[in-house]
């Protein structure tokens, strides 16, 4: 199966600052088929980028997603106070699927 | 408007069964993979299987292949997931989520907690 590792596993930073978050696949992904999600406390996971770069309905422009192969990234900008939870990315292009671990973002 | 709504709370003992439930609406059931997520406390999210109502193809993860069994109902768009002989180790949060290509796992349950203490 396709591991997915993430880093850093905990990303400290102040509100307005920028975030990027990387996700690493042990094998390419297929069909670029490479997503990323925001958990909350409390609350089941939001997609935020699905293949790859492109934003979830309602997503705002703050989130943005790149990379191919087998390294990705999540960029998040101007963090604002609700921005902070933890984000997952999730590669559905080859059974069976996986998560990354994850990657907290905390209010330094 | 698409929805997934997930059975309440369980508490049950080592060795009891359990199939919890994912009722769906507002999309045709039959033709998107609904899948299952374990979240065990404090932990990550874990990929458990998908199955497509259209056709019951399953796919399972090597982790949870042959300790659970999902399924669905097309007559009344349900998802379910089933365990005959739970253990402590079960215990967690449940997501079901539609798998809706290329779109991932566009829409998610509210979760079901499963706890599972002698």
């Amino acid at each position: 199966e396709i591991v997915l590792t993430q880093s850093p596993g905990t990303l400290s930073l102040s509100p307005g600052e920028r975030g990027t978050l990387s996700c690493r696949a042990s094998q390419p992904i297929t069909n670029n088929y490479l997503a990323w999600y925001q958990q909350k406390p409390g609350q089941a996971p939001r997609l935020l980028i699905y293949g790859v770069a492109n934003r979830a309905t309602g997503i705002p422009g703050k989130f943005s997603g790149s990379g191919s192969g087998t390294d990705f990234t999540l960029t998040i900008n101007r963090l604002e106070p609700e921005d902070f939870a933890v984000y997952y990315c999730h590669q559905y292009g080859t059974s069976p699927q996986t998560f990354g671990p994850g990657t907290k973002v905390e209010i330094k | 408007e698409v929805r997934l709504v997930q059975s309440g709370t369980e508490v049950k003992k080592p060795g009891e069964s359990l199939k919890i439930s994912c009722q769906a609406s507002g999309y045709s059931f039959s033709h998107h993979y609904i899948g299952w997520v374990r979240q065990m406390p404090g932990k990550g999210l874990e990929w458990m299987g998908v199955f497509y109502p259209g056709d019951s193809d399953t796919r399972y993860s090597p982790s949870f292949e042959g300790q659970v069994t999902i399924s669905a109902d097309k007559s009344t768009n349900t998802a379910y997931l089933h365990w005959r002989s739970l253990e402590a180790s079960d215990t967690g949060i449940y997501y079901c989520a539609r798998l809706h290509i290329p779109y991932a796992f566009d829409m998610w349950g509210q979760g079901t907690m499963v706890t599972v203490s002698s």
